[in-house]
């Protein structure tokens, strides 16, 4: 099992643009999530996922989308982005269990915005 | 409403010497607690989580934490440090009376364990 991948590893990007930032798990997890993690603050969750065609908000959903169209997928979008967005983002997934399981740890993607 | 706090954002100690690294929640229910590891450049890794049962729970790496309910604590800790402990520890908890399998993250503190 590859456990939960991300692309890319590394990203710039200029203000106003957008992009996705992927994420796959070979886990047949139910539950997915997104996080942004700034020095200091610890993890934020961005968006989340309970299910293929399931996805709500998190802490700080605020300029960021996500869809769930497979069990194994779970895109996060840059509309346009920003300066603020700058940070390492992680996606993460989880056997639903009643939310006990633990939750494995893609190994990031660093995002610069100029 | 659920947190977490880690009063401490670094923690040296040397090597053999016993670790601590402290959790404080707060819940409205009862708490889901869970540890994780973040090696530098790396995603985080599970330690141990506390769902019910035995207050002091065993996981990785020779890592123990202890659920103490009366002062809403979950501390971790390690009887003998090793250099290669070095790392950022976060503590996680989730309300049981929460329908949404959310997790909220302490800030995280750092480990430094000299030889």
């Amino acid at each position: 099992n590859a456990g939960v991948t991300q692309t890319p590893k590394f990203q710039v990007l200029k203000t106003g643009q957008s992009m996705t930032l992927q994420c796959a798990q070979d886990m047949n997890h139910e539950y997915m999530s997104w996080y942004r993690q700034d020095p200091g603050m610890g993890l934020r969750l961005i968006h989340y996922s309970v299910g293929a065609g399931i996805t709500d908000q998190g802490e700080v959903p605020n300029g960021y989308n996500v869809s769930r169209s497979t069990t194994e997928d779970f895109p996060l979008r840059l509309l346009s982005a920003a300066p603020s967005q700058t940070s390492v983002y992680f996606c993460a997934s989880s056997t639903r269990g009643g939310g006990l399981g633990e939750q494995y740890f893609g190994p990031g993607t660093r995002l610069t915005v100029t | 409403a659920q947190s977490v706090a880690q009063p401490e954002d670094q923690v040296n100690v040397a090597e053999g010497n016993p670790l601590t690294v402290k959790c404080t929640y707060s819940v409205s229910g009862n708490p889901y607690l869970f540890w994780y590891v973040q090696y530098p450049n790396r995603g985080l890794q599970f330690l141990l989580k506390y769902i019910t049962g035995d207050n002091l729970v065993k996981g990785s790496y020779g890592f123990e934490a202890e659920f103490n309910k009366s002062q809403t604590s979950f501390h971790l800790k390690k009887p003998s440090a090793l250099v290669s402990d070095s790392a950022l520890y976060f503590c996680a908890v989730r309300d049981d009376r929460s329908n949404d399998y959310k997790l909220s993250f302490g800030a995280g503190t750092t480990v430094t364990v000299r030889a």
